[in-house]
């Protein structure tokens, strides 16, 4: 089906090990947008992307890096997970009217 | 300061009632603002945006504009149970297509 998804959709890990959120869309869409929800601080933009190998920092970009290689993959990396990172992870894409965002189901992130 | 600010609720409205769910935000420079309804363990989907001053009217949800104010708001007539969820504004900037999300409203029509 087309659209954006992502994966792993729940994941638990340790302290200090690197984690992968993966982000695939089917549209082509430029822009793309990693979120994390928490409770009280809503949806904060970690990291964007206008295009392939174009990548800049949201609000909140510190300890997460982020990598486009590719116009459909957008891959968020946590390089030293800690308790703080534990949140819901939202990838996003920006359709052609650069006036709708699609967001993908969402990654379940809890760091122990 | 905050770039979107909303009430957290919870809201509560009675079936039919209409609901007024309101934002304000900081940058006269936003471009563009948008409310967006997540229910609760779902992504964010895109109710309605506007970009004029004035209403907009899209079925039982009108947005509304003040710049001037630096206001936003989302009525949402004859409420259905099916309307509970958390409602998110969200502005645009003029650069680089970011988007700003507010905290969310919880809204919960009785029925």
């Amino acid at each position: 089906d087309a659209g954006i998804t992502q994966s792993p959709r729940y994941k638990i890990t340790e302290t200090g090990r690197q984690v992968t959120l993966m982000c695939h869309q089917t549209w082509s869409h430029s822009y793309m947008f990693w979120y994390r929800q928490d409770l009280g601080h809503g949806l904060r933009l970690i990291y964007y992307s206008a295009a392939a190998d174009i990548t800049d920092k949201g609000e909140v970009p510190d300890g997460y890096v982020v990598s486009r290689s590719k116009t459909e993959n957008f891959p968020l990396t946590l390089e030293s997970a800690t308790r703080s990172q534990t949140s819901v992870y939202f990838c996003a894409s920006l359709g052609q009217g650069g006036n709708t965002i699609y967001f993908g189901e969402g990654s379940w992130l809890t760091v122990v | 300061q905050k770039e979107v600010e909303q009430n957290s609720g919870p809201l509560s409205v009675p079936e039919g009632a209409i609901a007024s769910l309101n934002c304000t935000y900081s940058d006269r420079g936003s471009q563009s603002f948008f409310w967006y309804r997540q229910y609760s363990g779902k992504s964010p989907e895109l109710i309605m945006f506007i970009y004029s001053n004035g209403d907009k009217e899209d079925g039982r949800f009108t947005a509304q504009l003040n710049k001037a104010s630096q206001y936003v708001s989302l009525l949402i007539r004859d409420s259905q149970p099916s309307d509970s969820a958390t409602y998110l504004c969200a502005v645009k900037k003029v650069t680089g297509n970011q988007f700003y999300f507010g905290t969310g409203t919880s809204l919960t029509v009785i029925p």
